[in-house]
């Protein structure tokens, strides 16, 4: 089993570009999230989606959108790139939702916004 | 939504015993404590999950006193490669806004 898979592994933009950070799990799970770390900091979740069809926010949602396509894909995306915005963004899922749910990671997308 | 308090950093020995507590005074009834580990470059990994009192698994245990408002996640005979960052989530079923705050970072020694 693949689990959770991120796409692109790493990126570079310039401020203003828009991009699309794929994700997709194989574990059949209801809920996905999107986490972003700067360096020596934890994960803090920017858009979560406890099932299929829908979609919230979470602590740091402002410049990002999300869709979740199916069960199986959740995408984040940047319309217009800024410099605060350089972070590795994990993708994770979890059958059960909500924090007693166990978080299966990605392995992460390092993104970089010159 | 209850916060947690860990050690920013902590170091030690191959073979020692390791404990890590997480304080969180503000625990909600229905919140568990859920403990991850993270390697540089890699997205964080489950270790162990509990409600009260101790729960042991292949890889660590954690013991949760009476009152719940702290939790020690215990490594036994560390190795090199438990050189890494370990958080403690403090949450319910639902509860999607999960604060994972800046973890301890953990460096083993030869």
């Amino acid at each position: 089993n693949a689990g959770v898979t991120q796409t692109p592994k790493f990126q570079v933009l310039k401020t203003g570009q828009s991009m699309t950070l794929q994700c997709a799990q194989d574990m059949n799970h209801n809920s996905m999230y999107w986490y972003r770390q700067d360096p020596g900091m934890g994960l803090r979740l920017i858009y979560y989606s406890a099932s299929e069809g829908t979609t919230d926010k979470g602590e740091v949602p402002n410049g990002y959108n999300v869709s979740r396509l199916n069960k199986r894909e959740f995408s984040l995306r940047l319309e217009s790139a800024a410099p605060s915005q350089t972070s590795v963004y994990f993708c994770a899922s979890s059958e059960e939702s909500g924090v007693t749910g166990e978080l299966f990671f990605g392995e992460g997308s390092r993104l970089t916004v010159l | 939504l209850a916060k947690t308090t860990q050690p920013i950093s902590m170091d030690s020995y191959e073979g020692q015993e390791v404990n890590i507590t997480c304080s969180h005074n503000n625990i909600a009834t229905n919140d568990y404590i859920t403990w991850y580990q993270q390697f540089p470059s890699q997205g964080p990994r489950f270790i162990i999950q509990g409600y009260k009192t101790k729960v042991t698994n292949e890889v660590a245990s954690l013991f949760i006193p009476a009152d719940r408002k702290s939790s020690t996640l215990s490594l036994p005979r560390v190795s090199l490669s438990d050189t890494a960052v370990y958080y403690c989530l403090v949450g319910s079923t639902g509860g999607f806004k999960t604060i994972f705050g800046a973890g301890t970072r953990l460096f083993v020694k030869a």
